[in-house]
Order: C-alpha cells, then structure tokens, then sequence
C-alpha cells in the first residue's frame, strides 16, 4: 500500500491568513492526489483531485500543487468556514489510501 | 442532486456479522464509470478505504480486510451493501460510503453523513 505522511498535524491561523499543508507518498502517485475537507455533520468534501484540479463549488482560494511524491495545499486568505480537518489521499492505484489528517484551527 | 445514507445496526457484539446499508439518489450504479465506496473511520482516527464496486458489477476489496469483506448491489443499482464478518472492537468506527468522481474512480467527490457502529459485549 501507499503510505501518506500528512504535516502538520495541528495547524492555528486567523481569518485572512495563508496556511499550506503537506503530503508526501511513499512512492511516485504521479498526479493523482486528492484532499478533502472533514466537519462535524457536514460531508467530507472533496476540495481537489489530481493534485491541482478544483472540484466543482469549491473556492479559488483552495489550491494544490505537487506531483509524484510531494503535494502542498494553500489555502489563501482563510475564511471562517475553512477551520476543520483536511486530509489527503491517493488516487493513483487500489486501494486507495489516506493521510493521517491535518486539524487547521483558529489561533 | 447525488444524495447517498449509510445504515447500520448501530451496535453488534464481537464475531457477529455486521451488514451495512448504502441507500443513494441522483445517480445509478449502471452508469458507465460509476463506483460506490465503503470508507471507515474510528473516533479520532484517519479514514480507510474497505471496498469498492462499480458499474459493471466488479468488486474491489482492501487486502487487508478482504477475507473479512463482501460487497454487494441490489438488481435497481440504487443500493450497495456491505457485510464484514468476523467484528472486533477494532471495527467500531463511522462508516461512510461514497461516490466517485466521474472518471476518477478512487476520488471520492460524494459521501454520506455515515453511520456510527460500535462493537461491544
């Protein structure tokens, strides 16, 4: 299986703020990275896939970048709404595998 | 507008069978390129990925639990099924399923709000 390492694990900022979170993979996923966005009664959202393309809704402030075994998402000028757990994943080959998740709070 | 809801039993004792229920609307399983997920995830924890099934009917499973696992369709393909023998305390957790993107089968651009089930004597 793939191994995803997540970092930071904790993450404070304020509104307004850039923040970036890592992801790195244990072996070359090519492209094809997704990351989601996890709060409480709410579906997890997933915010971009193959490592830098927006899903449909979601704000260009998120963006996301790397290949092969590095990826970064940016989360530009942070809006009230972004607080919450982000995880990455791969999406490259079965079974699918996610990072251990990144808890971006309010400072 | 895709809507997908997980049921479950909510509790069940140690080595009973648990049997999950992904009930979803907006969307049939028949179509071309369509895959359904099962995703779990303990209290506190990260998210695992346990099965998959898709349009045509095949069926992929996470090696780790694959002897444990059995997914499933109904013949309307608006339901996908999940059975996992053998439940230990390790297998409380939230369970989600979730939908694929399109032609991006393992990014999962849907998923239900989950149902909680806890393994307990």
């Amino acid at each position: 299986d793939v191994q995803m390492t997540q970092s930071p694990y904790n993450l404070a900022a304020s509104p307004g703020e850039s923040v970036s979170i890592n992801c790195k993979a244990s072996k070359s996923i090519s492209k094809y990275l997704a990351w989601y966005q996890q709060k409480p009664g709410k579906a997890n959202k997933l915010l971009i896939y193959d490592g830098s393309t927006l899903q449909s809704g979601i704000p260009s402030r998120f963006s996301g970048s790397g290949s092969g075994t590095d990826f970064t998402l940016t989360i530009r000028s942070l809006e009230p709404e972004d607080f919450g757990l982000y995880y990455c994943q791969q999406h490259n080959e079965y079974p699918p595998t996610f990072g251990a998740g990144t808890k971006l709070e309010l400072k | 507008q895709v809507t997908l809801k997980e049921s479950g039993p909510g509790m069940l004792q140690p080595s009973k069978t648990l049997s999950l229920t992904c009930s979803f609307s907006g969307f049939s399983l028949s179509t071309s390129g369509m895959v359904v997920s099962w995703i779990r995830q303990p209290s506190g924890k990260s998210l695992e990925w346990l099965a998959a099934i898709d349009w045509d009917g095949d069926k992929y499973y996470n090696p780790s639990l694959k002897s444990r696992l059995t997914v499933s369709k109904d013949t309307s393909n608006t339901q996908v099924f999940l059975k996992i023998t053998s439940v230990d305390i390790a297998d409380t957790a939230t369970y989600y399923c979730a939908r694929s993107r399109g032609n991006k089968p393992l990014a999962f651009a849907y998923w239900g709000q989950g149902t909680l089930v806890t393994v307990s004597s």
